[in-house]
């Protein structure tokens, strides 16, 4: 039962242009979103996180938007360039949590491919 | 230059062995934790702890084992009862829960099977 899902594997986008990846998830207790960049054979770098008391956080050429009634977020990249392309994960958690149970739930990943 | 160290980068695995994969940090982070990761798949969740001395099972526990002895180290062992180990294992570290903080990740290590 995969609680965070990415349902696009991969994504091509031409540089300079917006890159848009999706998330979604199913469980409403999560609260705190992530995503994470990963190029081959190194770890995941964490990019930019939202609280579910936002809408929207921005870093530089990096939003995401939480829309919590659909349960889905999105992370838009603008404008796109050629390091951006690696592999994206969307993350999900519950923030407060009292008991031992601290899991961060990944989904599969969207490969991004930025064209030159 | 605080960070998450994984060793070694390159690792295998002869039938019926038993390896160890080491984790080790210095953020002073309390939690850690392994995931391994598959060809198209995500981040699966092996082993988390909270904090020293205790650990828990994620979803894909069986045929690994873990140890927390110090706050900075969070050993791996794959065991032989893990029939299908050829993957890529990458451990992580966060701040203690109730704060809403990112997981910091290792580079990683790759597992074979010779």
């Amino acid at each position: 039962d995969q609680q965070v899902k990415q349902n696009s594997p991969s994504l091509s986008v031409q540089e300079g242009r917006i890159s848009i990846l999706n998330c979604d998830y199913t469980n409403s207790m999560f609260d705190y979103f992530l995503w994470y960049k990963k190029y081959p054979a190194e770890g995941p770098t964490f990019l930019i996180s939202i609280s579910s008391i936002k809408d929207k956080n921005e870093d530089g050429r990096f939003t995401v938007f939480l829309n919590k009634s659909a349960k889905h977020l999105s992370l838009h990249i603008v404008p796109s360039q050629p390091g951006d392309s690696a592999v994206y994960f969307c993350a999900a958690t519950r923030s407060q949590v009292m008991n031992r149970d601290d899991k961060i739930i990944f989904g599969k990943g969207t490969r991004l491919h930025i064209l030159p | 230059d605080g960070g998450i160290t994984q060793s070694p980068k390159y690792l295998f695995r002869k039938e019926g062995q038993n390896v160890t994969l080491s984790c080790e940090q210095n953020l002073n982070h309390d939690a850690m934790y392994w995931y391994r990761q598959d060809p198209g798949q995500g981040l699966r969740l092996i082993y988390y702890s909270q904090i020293v001395n205790d650990f828990q099972k994620g979803d894909i526990a069986e045929g690994y084992s873990v140890s927390r002895e110090k706050k900075e180290s969070f050993p791996l062992t794959v065991t032989s009862a893990q029939k299908n180990p050829t993957a890529f294992y990458l451990c992580a570290s966060r701040e203690p829960r109730g704060q809403s903080q990112p997981q910091h990740f290792g580079d990683g290590t790759r597992l074979s099977i010779l």
